[in-house]
């Protein structure tokens, strides 16, 4: 079964940068999986962020497509997210997941156990 | 895409059964069968309880079911225990894109 393990600075400086790895096991990230981000602020609800597949394919969120980029590390078998210019409204826990799609199938059956990121100087 | 439409709460005593609706469009729910379910505990990540909108991933009790009919799908939690109490979230897949309902929070009284 598919592990994932986010990580990287729980703290950013408003327009700074936020930049997070999660780490794959149990599973290669050249499968034909998709690899996820997703954010929750305190108390709130979840939020896809983004994917990106084992070749380097994207999809961003519209909201946040300007100041997102996701990469993957094959060898470290391992795929990140940068976030530009952040501000106190990009304080959230961030999740990484494994994003299983077919012709007739779409869902996450693995996520990572998030990392809370905050915004402030 | 708006994010899908949940109701914030629903409670129920245990040993009832309760049901959470998930309200989107032809686009997404209606459209296809990628509607899922996540169990979320305080401070916990997400747990998949149902996907391809009726199936259970292997060890998820069968107390818990889905169901689509149009634009609307359904989580069914039957015999409530004081476990289940978490919030539940739905999605679904389209366009290239995830899309999650704002989540119901479940209070077993």
């Amino acid at each position: 079964q598919v592990q994932l393990q986010e990580s990287g600075p729980g703290l950013v400086k408003p327009s700074g940068t936020l930049s997070l790895t999660c780490a794959v096991s149990g599973a290669s990230i050249s499968s034909d999986n998709w690899w996820t981000w997703v954010r929750q602020s305190p108390g709130k609800g979840l939020d896809w962020i983004g994917e990106i597949s084992h070749s380097g394919s994207a999809n961003y969120t519209p909201s946040l497509k300007s100041r997102v980029t996701m990469s993957v590390d094959k060898p470290r078998n391992q795929f990140s997210l940068k976030l530009s210019s952040v501000t106190a409204a990009d304080t959230a826990f961030y999740y990484c997941a494994t994003l299983y799609c077919s012709s007739t199938s779409c869902y996450y059956p693995g996520w990572g156990q998030g990392i809370l990121v905050t915004v402030s100087s | 895409q708006s994010a899908l439409t949940q109701p914030a709460s629903v409670s129920g005593s245990p040993g009832q059964s309760i049901t959470i609706s998930c309200t989107g469009t032809s686009s997404d729910v209606g459209g296809y069968n990628y509607v899922s379910w996540y169990q979320q505990h305080p401070g916990k990540a997400p747990k998949l309880m149902i996907y391809d909108v009726s199936s259970r991933p292997l060890g998820v009790s069968n107390r818990f079911s889905g169901s689509k009919s149009g634009n609307t799908a359904s989580l069914t939690i039957s015999g409530l225990q004081a476990e289940d109490e978490a919030d539940y979230y739905c999605s679904s897949y389209t366009n290239s894109r995830g899309i999650f309902g704002g989540g119901t929070k479940l209070t077993v009284l």
